[in-house]
């Protein structure tokens, strides 16, 4: 069974930063491209950012390029997302997606989603 | 602001055929996908692609594409399918995904 599993969100007051992680599991996560999705509280979806299965290929959102790192450590089966310089419109559930392997690059169907980390940007 | 726009509330009577629209310019270029999410709940993929729906989805689900607009057809919905949803797909140069604003559906 695939299993996406967030963890790191928490209150932040702004300018700081914070580190989300998201194991991974049920299947060969080395083979999957992989994104981070974020949803502000009563709002709708925004992606934040991609990288490829060897992680050599990144993509940022405007919104938050500069700021945030997207990594991956394939020998450990997790995908990071490092956070810095946060901003009070940064508040969101946090979530990572799996994209579903299509015949070109940066595919953009989500096909597994973990249940997001909630990251509050507050004094 | 979305490049990709959809409209805010839809309802639909059980076991009638709604349809759920997206616009976009880059919507000529790429396919959208659409996505189920029920409150306090991870969004699900339901269609993707040309008109493909991931292993466990209801045939009920359906999609389809032309020019600028992408729909998403539900035919006889039923009450679990009330929930938000949201279409997306690449922007226009290519380096990005967007979401639609998401429609929330009611069914009557």
């Amino acid at each position: 069974e695939v299993q996406l599993v967030e963890s790191g969100g928490g209150l932040v007051q702004p300018g700081g930063s914070l580190r989300l992680s998201c194991a991974a599991s049920g299947f060969t996560f080395s083979s999957y491209e992989m994104n981070w999705v974020r949803q502000a509280p009563g709002k709708g979806l925004e992606w934040v950012s991609y990288i490829s299965s060897s992680g050599s290929t990144i993509y940022y959102a405007d919104s938050v390029k500069g700021r945030f790192t997207i990594s991956r450590d394939n020998a450990k089966n997790s995908l990071y997302l490092q956070m810095n310089s946060l901003r009070a419109e940064d508040t969101a559930v946090y979530y990572c997606a799996r994209a579903l392997p299509a015949a070109h690059p940066f595919p953009y169907y989500f096909d597994y989603w973990g249940q997001g980390t909630l990251v509050t940007v507050s004094s | 602001s979305s490049e990709l726009t959809q409209d805010p509330a839809v309802s639909v009577a059980l076991g009638q055929t709604v349809r759920i629209t997206c616009q976009g310019d880059s919507l000529r270029s790429y396919y959208a996908s659409w996505y189920q999410q029920k409150p306090g709940q991870a969004p699900v993929l339901v269609i993707y692609g040309k008109n493909n729906r991931p292993s466990g989805i209801p045939d009920r689900f359906s999609g389809s594409s032309s020019g600028n607009t992408a729909s998403l057809t539900i035919t006889g919905a039923q009450a679990e399918d009330e929930a938000d949803y949201y279409c997306n797909s690449r922007d226009s140069s290519g380096n990005s995904v967007v979401f639609g604003g998401g429609t929330k559906l009611t069914v009557l």
